[in-house]
């Protein structure tokens, strides 16, 4: 079983549509959890970071961690065209290690 | 946030020659720093953990003696990719998390995509 379960998609919403994104995970010692974004042939840059359970708001985007399901979202409102990107969830422990989901792909269409 | 600049970013080498890649922290210093290697489509595969002054820990499967790391400084890690193949065209990135208490988020550098013909 892998660590951190994502669905890859593709995932294709209209512009202004709810997009949710999810993760699942097997290691109850997950404590913090990040979503990343990545636009082609780019590094991932930080979207959000949470530590341990509850809800992140940050713009048009709120991260939930529910570590008694183990299962994190990622939730844009009002979905722009430039959203369109793969989305990464990722999450470590006490160490410095890093935990990948496999990355979705979105594609937000005007 | 914190700034990783990796260079460069992107490369196109011949058959049997040698790429290095570099990775610098940028605002912060950074004892370790970590090296992926990502394929189309698919997520960040860790290759290696680079640790200033000290060996690098690498993954099962991945070649030691082929993707050698150098942690030299506080702020920079190089990745050499050595005596390259077509097979080791992909995407590699480095990523660093400044060194406050725990494990804290990670910054990525832009990546370099190495082509190998």
């Amino acid at each position: 079983q892998k660590e951190v379960e994502q669905d890859p998609g593709p995932l294709s919403v209209p512009e202004g549509a709810i997009v949710s994104l999810n993760c699942t995970y097997s290691n109850s010692a997950f404590q913090y959890f990040m979503w990343y974004r990545q636009y082609s042939r780019k590094g991932p840059e930080l979207l959000m970071y949470t530590y341990s359970s509850g809800n992140k708001e940050d713009g048009r985007f709120t991260a939930q961690v529910d570590k008694s399901s183990k299962y994190i979202s990622l939730f844009i409102r009002d979905s722009q065209p430039s959203d369109s990107a793969t989305y990464l969830c990722a999450m470590s422990g006490t160490g410095n290690q890093f935990y990948f989901g496999t990355g979705t792909s979105l594609t937000v269409i005007p | 946030g914190a700034v990783v600049s990796q260079h460069p970013s992107r490369v196109i080498c011949k058959s049997g020659t040698s790429v290095k890649i570099e990775c610098r922290s940028l605002d912060f210093q950074a004892t370790t720093m970590f090296w992926y290697r990502q394929f189309p489509k698919q997520s960040l595969m860790l290759m290696a953990t680079s640790n200033e002054g000290s060996k690098a820990t690498y993954e099962q499967g991945v070649e030691k003696d082929k993707f050698l790391i150098n942690h030299a400084s506080l702020t920079l890690s190089t990745l050499t990719v050595t005596s390259a193949h077509p097979e080791d065209s992909s995407f590699y990135i480095c990523s660093a998390s400044p060194p406050v208490g725990a494990a804290t988020e990670a910054f990525f550098g832009q990546g370099t995509r190495l082509t190998v013909v």
